[in-house]
């Protein structure tokens, strides 16, 4: 069956470090892969996604970037991390439409 | 692009009775409709789907319509417990992405 992980469950970093989030996913092969975010009780703004290695379409202008070095991996990154970027970071896939989310990422940049 | 709206932002129901959660979306292409349910702190999950070329769809106490002509669709949960208490999403997409409508936080009360 396919099963998707995404690490670390929580983050705290400090204004202007480094990010790196990742995805994997397995059971499946070349499938879309996404990455959201959720302000606290808000909903879910879609970052980027992937249709396949190397090709990433960005969805809102910000200080992050992402990149898919493999099929199945999916790498979310910042160079330096604004107050702003806090909130709960979610990879999902997809194949044929139907779409699944990892348990998410708590970031917080104090 | 498309647009999902979803109503009502927050539903408070008696343990027992039904809960219905409304969505309309924008674009006519749109032909996968998904449901989420999101408990704290967790990444959404896939609880039903529905597809164009089908008015209903039921498992156990969930249930899903889809009026193609008005452009909506709306989850049906019957018989709620205190365990159905989350905040849904409701999706739309025709393609690679999926618009995801506001949420909707449900308290079934005791």
């Amino acid at each position: 069956s396919q099963t998707i992980h995404q690490w670390p469950a929580t983050l705290v970093q400090p204004v202007g470090s480094p990010l790196s989030l990742e995805c994997t996913v397995e059971g499946t092969s070349n499938p879309n892969l996404y990455w959201y975010r959720q302000a606290a009780g808000r909903g879910l703004q879609l970052l980027f996604y992937s249709v396949g290695i190397g090709q990433i379409s960005s969805e809102v202008p910000q200080n992050l970037s992402a990149s898919r070095p493999q099929d199945r991996q999916f790498i979310l990154s910042s160079k330096k991390l604004l107050l702003s970027d806090s909130g709960f970071y979610l990879c999902a896939w997809s194949v044929q439409r139907v779409a699944f989310f990892g348990q998410g990422t708590r970031l917080t940049v104090v | 692009g498309e647009n999902v709206e979803q109503h009502p932002s927050t539903l408070s129901v008696q343990e027992g009775d039904s809960a219905v959660i409304k969505c309309t979306y924008s674009d006519s292409a749109s032909n996968y409709f998904p449901w989420y349910k999101q408990e704290l702190g967790k990444g959404p999950q896939l609880i039903i789907d529905i597809r164009s070329n089908v008015g209903e769809k039921k498992d156990q106490r969930i249930a899903v319509t889809l009026n193609k002509t008005a452009k909506h669709f709306s989850l049906h949960i019957t018989e709620t417990q205190p365990e159905d208490s989350a905040v849904y999403f409701c999706a739309a997409t025709g393609g690679q992405n999926f618009v995801f409508g506001p949420g909707t936080r449900l308290s079934v009360l005791p």
